[in-house]
């Protein structure tokens, strides 16, 4: 079975830049999660969508940043205009509802603004 | 607001030891609880899922739970080099009708040969 699949894996650009991350969530899953991991921060929630719908995106550190889901097969974090502080490794998860369904995880897509 | 608090170590052992992987967490709605590991670049994945007072065994890891203390742990017997790695504990609270999991900021384990 597919797990989730991010894209790009890697992203190099330039401050001021737009960034587009992309994910595909494991098909049937009901909650899909966007996350940033720094070393000083940590595994951060940036949003989480149910059934395609955002229900909670007080993670979202500024507007710059903006994440859409418009069906159950795909997501993407965007981020406008980028700066040197955004570089994270952004994790897309997704799962089934209950306590006791674990998280799986994309490959993560390590972003870099210079 | 909800922790999750984990030792940041790093947690060094010698090959064939046990390795105790510490956990607290503030929520007492959490019921379910479940280790990660996370290699260099790699992405979270699940080793361990518990949510009954006690112990639980999978192979090599052992779980424990006890939530009137609020702590759980992972033990890892016989430490390979291959287990080095950061295990991040989560523990899912209720919100909303959704359950959306804290997780700590992990614990870097070393195994040593």
């Amino acid at each position: 079975d597919a797990g989730v699949i991010q894209s790009p894996r890697h992203e190099v650009t330039e401050m001021g830049q737009e960034v587009t991350l992309r994910c595909k969530p494991i098909s049937g899953h009901d909650y899909l999660f966007w996350y940033r991991q720094t070393m000083m921060r940590g595994l951060e929630l940036l949003i989480y969508f149910n059934n395609n719908v955002p229900i909670d995106d007080s993670g979202m550190p500024e507007d710059r940043f903006s994440a859409k889901m418009p069906n159950a097969s795909f997501s993407t974090l965007k981020i406008q205009p980028s700066e040197p502080r955004d570089s994270a490794v952004y994790f897309c998860a997704s799962s089934f509802w209950g306590s006791n369904q674990p998280q799986h995880f994309g490959d993560g897509t390590r972003l870099s603004i210079l | 607001q909800k922790e999750v608090e984990q030792n940041s170590g790093p947690l060094s052992v010698p090959e064939g030891a046990i390795a105790s992987l510490n956990c607290t967490y503030s929520d007492r709605g959490s019921q379910s609880f479940f280790w990660y590991r996370q290699y260099s670049g790699k992405s979270p994945e699940l080793i361990m899922f518990i949510y009954s007072n006690g112990d639980k065994e999978d192979g090599r890891f052992t779980a424990q739970l006890n939530k009137a203390s609020q702590y759980v742990s992972l033990l890892i017997r016989d430490s390979q080099p291959s287990d080095s790695a950061t295990y991040l504990c989560a523990a899912p609270s209720p919100s909303g009708g959704s359950y959306i999991p804290t997780f700590g900021r992990g614990t870097s384990l070393i195994v040593h040969p």
